[in-house]
């Protein structure tokens, strides 16, 4: 299976801060990269597909970015509402898809 | 709008069955996979397989190979995921989630989630 490894496990950070969550695959995924926000008790909620296309009615500040097997994603200035945990998830091996072990972010 | 509606939550024994339910509206049933994922508590994201709801077709995540089968009733548009032999670590919340395109990468639409609790 293809192995995501995802850093931090957990952040605290300020309102307005620039972030940034790094997802690093075992092997080549290609592009077939994604990357989701939950909430507590909520359902994951897609942001970015393709490792850098913006889900319609996802916010501009963020942003998903890729060199080779590390995928990155960024929050340009985070707001009260992105305080969450995100998960990356490759989806290149349909036979065997795997999520990150997931980054929580904390208000500072 | 598109919906996925699931079925209420669950307490099962050890090496009980359960079968969770997930009703699409909104959309042609037939034209996309239905995902399972599943979180224990406190956990992060875990993927169970896909089932195709054109043809049927399965994919299952190998740790769970022989334990869990994924249907579709294509009259009422509604994807089942079972799960056998329980145990206490199946105790999770079971998703089902849709490609926001047909073939596509990246799920935009998910079910609101089915507590499963397995204890004696």
């Amino acid at each position: 299976d293809i192995q995501m490894t995802q850093s931090p496990s957990s952040l605290s950070a300020s309102v307005g801060d620039r972030v940034t969550i790094t997802c690093r695959a075992s092997q080549s995924v290609s592009r077939f990269l994604n990357w989701y926000q939950q909430k507590p008790g909520k359902a994951p909620k897609l942001l970015i597909y393709a490792a850098s296309s913006l889900q319609s009615g996802v916010p501009s500040r963020f942003s998903g970015s890729t060199s080779g097997t590390d995928f990155t994603l960024t929050i340009s200035s985070l707001q009260p509402e992105d305080f969450a945990t995100y998960y990356c998830q490759q989806s290149y091996s349909t036979s065997s898809i795997t999520f990150g072990q997931g980054t929580r972010l904390e208000i500072k | 709008q598109v919906q996925l509606v699931q079925s209420g939550a669950e307490v099962k024994k050890p090496g009980a069955s359960v079968k969770v339910s997930c009703k699409a509206s909104g959309y042609t049933f037939t034209n996309y996979d239905i995902s399972w994922v599943r979180q224990a508590p406190g956990q992060g994201l875990e993927w169970m397989g896909w089932i195709s709801a054109n043809n049927g077709n399965t994919k299952y995540a190998r740790k769970l190979q022989g334990r869990v089968t994924m249907t579709t009733d294509t009259p009422t548009s509604t994807a089942y995921m079972e799960l056998r032999s329980l145990r206490s670590d199946d105790t999770a919340v079971y998703y089902c989630a849709r490609p926001r395109k047909p073939y596509s990468s990246g799920w935009d639409y998910w079910g609101q989630g089915t507590l499963v609790t397995v204890s004696s």
